[in-house]
């Protein structure tokens, strides 16, 4: 059973501070997927990665998948209040289209 | 492009009603579309694959005769809670995968802005 070990689960921190979001698992995935979910709303894909190594940067987001394709991070510079939300990795199956969910990251960015 | 929609946003039934909720590709056509269950503060938990003109995969612990799936065209798939009860309560969400392009090759779901049931 593949599993997606993220961290940590809750967040918080003042604006202007650095952060860093993992996503780790035992499986190699054929890709990964970062979403941002707001309260009473469907998560929001981010960003894909597929290329074990690849870095994918967003403006202040940035992405990162590893050699292996078992893991991934996400780091955001200079936190603002307007990205508090609940961030979730998601490992994809080429087999079965299926989406393996991490347990989510609750992110508030204090003013 | 690729937006999902849900409907009804939010519903409030009575114990032993059911319950439909309505998924629709907007501007793609979807063959494979999924429905997550997510508690608060928690990550999403996927409950089935409904697959347009076949019946739904279920996921372990999932009860079919309960959450009912009929995904009975390209742009729709529905999800039908019968006998609902007070821990069917929780927020559903669906996603569809665009068949076309990176999104199939990537495993990309695009998602639906969910449905809030409770049941009294």
């Amino acid at each position: 059973t593949q599993l997606l070990e993220q961290s940590p689960q809750f967040l918080s921190i003042q604006e202007g501070e650095n952060l860093t979001v993992y996503c780790n698992s035992s499986s190699v995935f054929s890709s990964l997927q970062w979403y941002r979910q707001e309260p009473g709303e469907g998560p929001v894909l981010l960003v894909t990665v597929v290329t074990g190594g690849e870095v994918k940067k967003l403006k202040r987001l940035t992405f990162q998948f590893g050699d292996a394709r078992k893991d991934s991070s996400l780091h955001i510079t200079a936190a603002q209040p307007g990205d508090t939300g609940l961030y979730l990795c998601a490992g994809g199956s080429s087999n079965t289209g299926k989406l393996i969910f991490g347990q989510g990251t609750t992110l508030q960015v204090k003013p | 492009g690729a937006v999902v929609s849900q409907h009804p946003s939010w519903v409030i039934c009575k114990s032993g009603t059911s319950v439909k909720i309505e998924c629709r590709s907007l501007d793609f056509q979807a063959t494979t579309m999924f429905w997550y269950r997510q508690f608060p503060k928690q990550s999403l938990m996927l409950m089935a694959t409904s697959n347009e003109g076949s019946k739904a995969t279920y996921e372990q612990g999932v009860e079919k005769d309960k959450f009912l799936i009929n995904h009975a065209s390209l742009t729709l798939s529905t999800l039908t809670v019968t006998s609902a009860h007070p821990e069917d309560s929780s927020f559903y969400i669906c996603s569809a995968r665009d068949p076309s392009g990176r999104s199939r090759s990537y495993n990309e779901q695009f998602f639906g802005p969910g449905t809030r049931l409770t049941v009294l």
